[in-house]
């Protein structure tokens, strides 16, 4: 069936360091959305991109959607523990109504 | 505005029991996801609406999982009967429209045991 992938499936970082995490379709989407959820919460969006190449940013969250719209990245720059939790993308296929949910990437900060 | 609200937070049953999950969506939101997650299989889609509409219900386990949604601020999610493989969080999930934003319930976490 229909699929978003994501990758890596679990990353350990430095505190300070960089994190990025990748999201990949076998077919074009017509959206796709981020998500956090926090250790023992539930996932809270994060934003939503729409046109292709798009890149939007929050703070130290940069967020890009591909030319090609089949991929999308989340960057986080110099990591903070705050920043701990599972990302997860979740893509619309342009033929289907809803939202497919990667399995998400799971960040742990090293103090 | 008050969120998803689901209930309970916690539910601890004995196998064979039935387990009602409770969700009430953000007021004005047309659609409503039910979800599962498990550190095994992550997050799992089991149905959804859309103007209290059942649309899609191809990740239902199985017989023993049944969905409502008898009006626009009030849906169920009942296991009958439950197993201890059912063991996980349930989150329920509201938007305006299937392809935009979703908002999560704080989930109800059942063990069955």
């Amino acid at each position: 069936g229909q699929q978003v992938m994501q990758i890596p499936q679990y990353q350990h970082v430095q505190e300070g360091e960089d994190f990025t995490t990748y999201c990949n379709s076998s077919t074009t989407l017509s959206n796709i959305q981020w998500y956090k959820q926090r250790p023992g919460g539930h996932p809270v969006f994060l934003i939503q991109l729409v046109k292709s190449g798009e890149v939007k940013k929050q703070k130290r969250l940069t967020f890009q959607f591909g030319e090609a719209k089949k991929n999308s990245s989340l960057h986080i720059t110099a990591t903070q523990t705050t920043d701990v939790g599972t990302y997860f993308c979740a893509g619309t296929m342009n033929r289907d109504d809803k939202i497919i949910f990667g399995k998400g990437t799971r960040l742990h900060i090293l103090p | 505005d008050a969120g998803v609200i689901q209930s309970p937070r916690h539910e601890v049953t004995e196998m064979g029991q039935e387990v009602t999950l409770r969700c009430k969506p953000i007021s004005g939101h047309n659609s409503l996801f039910w979800y599962r997650q498990t550190m095994m299989r992550g997050l799992e889609l089991l149905i959804y609406f859309n103007n209290n509409v059942p649309i899609d219900d191809s990740g239902m386990p199985e017989d023993r999982f049944s969905a409502k949604m008898p009006n626009a601020s009030f849906s169920t999610l009942k296991i009958q009967p439950s197993e201890p493989r059912d063991s996980a969080v349930y989150f329920c999930a509201s938007s305006l429209a299937p392809r935009l934003r979703y908002t999560f319930g704080s989930g109800t976490r059942l063990t069955v045991v």
